[in-house]
């Protein structure tokens, strides 16, 4: 059971606007620290495309987008690609454990 | 370029123990904190620690706490998880990250390729 809860699976056609979100608590989204969201491919390294709730890595399209509010984050990715096909997990600091927790991720299916 | 490359990835029984290697070059290693992050079999990511850079402070999660040590050594630019009393459930792909630090500090904006630990019998 993962301190960051994510759906675990999201499904969006090529084009359309897909969010994941992540929910966590007042002693790690709620404590007012950043939440980070990575991209991983099975097989590669995982990829920083959100920092700090809101924003995007040099490289990183503007297809991206990262919010925050109280005790919940979301990633949200417009205009669908069949390259966007992958899992993403959301991180924080978490205070009560003094370090960082990751969500169970989400698996985005592309239609 | 930012590179990360582990090592000393292997297959070991339970109990035994493993010393995992990350070589950092592209950047000055010395002033970035590092993290060690694990996946294990069909299951997310897990982080596990956490060394800082400029004040060298350590942290690690409750899973591997007393069991692993991380260490550094800024002068080979290079990461180190000393990992002991290995269990089956350790079993994982092991990743280490450079953390952007500052405002940002938690945001692991590098990664190695990873290094697959077994435990098995």
């Amino acid at each position: 059971q993962s301190v960051l809860t994510q759906p675990p699976s999201v499904s969006g056609a090529p084009g359309q606007r897909v969010t994941i979100s992540c929910t966590g608590d007042n002693s790690n989204i709620g404590a007012d620290y950043g939440v980070h969201w990575y991209q991983h491919l099975p097989g590669a390294a995982p990829k920083l495309v959100i920092y700090t709730n809101t924003n995007r890595p040099s490289g990183v399209p503007d297809r991206f987008s990262g919010s925050k509010s109280g005790t919940s984050a979301s990633l949200a990715i417009t205009g669908l690609q069949a390259d966007d096909e992958a899992d993403y997990f959301c991180q924080a600091y978490d205070t009560s454990l003094g370090g960082w927790v990751f969500g169970g991720g989400t698996k985005l299916t592309v239609l | 370029e930012v590179k990360l490359v582990e090592s000393g990835g292997d297959l070991v029984q339970p109990g035994g123990s493993l010393r995992l290697s990350c070589e950092a070059s592209g950047f000055t290693f010395a002033t970035y904190s590092l993290h060690w992050v694990r996946q294990a079999p069909g299951k997310g990511l897990e982080w596990i620690s956490y060394v800082g850079g400029p004040t060298g402070t350590i942290r690690y999660s409750e899973t591997v706490e007393g069991r692993f040590t991380v260490s550094r050594d800024n002068s080979q630019k290079s990461l180190f998880l000393q990992m002991d009393s290995l269990r089956v459930e350790d079993t994982a792909v092991y990743y280490c990250a450079r953390d952007m630090g500052g405002f940002q500090r938690g945001a692991l904006d590098s990664w190695g390729q990873g290094t697959l630990v077994t435990v098995s019998p």
